[in-house]
């Protein structure tokens, strides 16, 4: 099975600051990557699929790239309701795991 | 608007099975461009891909809970359903329906039922 690392695993961050969230695969996975936003209480949200294009919906300063063993996701300028848990799934083969999560906290 | 709703126990006993409902509104379960799947998330701890299904009836179940669960679906009342049987503690956790497109990408969420498993 494809495992898939995100790094950090915790985050702290301030209002306005530029963050990068990487997610590794265990073996390549051409550009078949998901990220997801979970709040407290709430179900996730999808935010990027196909590693880079952005759910419609999604404010513009949510980007993701990457293909093969390496993605990012990055968001240019902080915003209060962006601090949340963050996950990346793998969608090239079955059982599409995700990633352990990223929490974005305030600093 | 698609809007997915969960029903069923939050409470189940050691060795019993876990049975979960997902009604869904505002759209028709038996479109072909969807999939319809099950998630959970233990508490604190991250997102587990349990199955899948289309409205035929084709499923697929992640390896580490196949032998113990079923999904299946009633397109007459827009419904697709969880078993997950022999349950134990680890099996506590909230369980997300949803809805997948094709490439399995989850589109839609319920906001998720909590199941305890506990004698």
């Amino acid at each position: 099975d494809i495992q898939l690392t995100q790094s950090p695993s915790f985050l702290s961050a301030s209002v306005g600051d530029r963050v990068t969230i990487t997610c590794r695969a265990s073996q390549g996975i051409s550009s078949y990557l998901a990220w997801y936003q979970q709040k407290p209480g709430k179900a996730p949200k999808l935010l990027i699929y196909a590693a880079s294009t952005l759910q419609s919906g999604v404010p513009s300063r949510f980007s993701g790239s990457g293909s093969g063993t390496e993605f990012t996701l990055t968001i240019s300028s902080l915003q209060p309701e962006d601090f949340a848990t963050y996950y990346c799934q793998q969608l090239n083969s079955y059982p599409l795991p995700f990633g352990q999560g990223t929490k974005l906290e305030i600093k | 608007q698609l809007q997915l709703q969960e029903s069923g126990p939050g409470l189940v006993k050691p060795s019993e099975t876990l049975s979960l409902t997902c009604t869904v509104s505002g759209g028709s379960i038996s479109s072909s461009s969807y999939y319809w799947g099950w998630i959970r998330q233990p508490p604190g701890k991250g997102l587990e891909w349990i199955g899948s299904i289309y409205y035929s009836g084709s499923t697929y179940y992640n390896p580490s809970l196949k032998s113990r669960v079923t999904i299946s679906v009633d397109t007459s009342k827009n419904q697709f359903s969880l078993k997950l049987s022999s349950v134990t503690a680890a099996d506590t956790a909230v369980y997300y329906c949803a809805r997948l497109r094709i490439t399995m990408i989850v589109v839609a969420w319920g906001q998720g039922t909590m199941v305890t498993v506990s004698s």
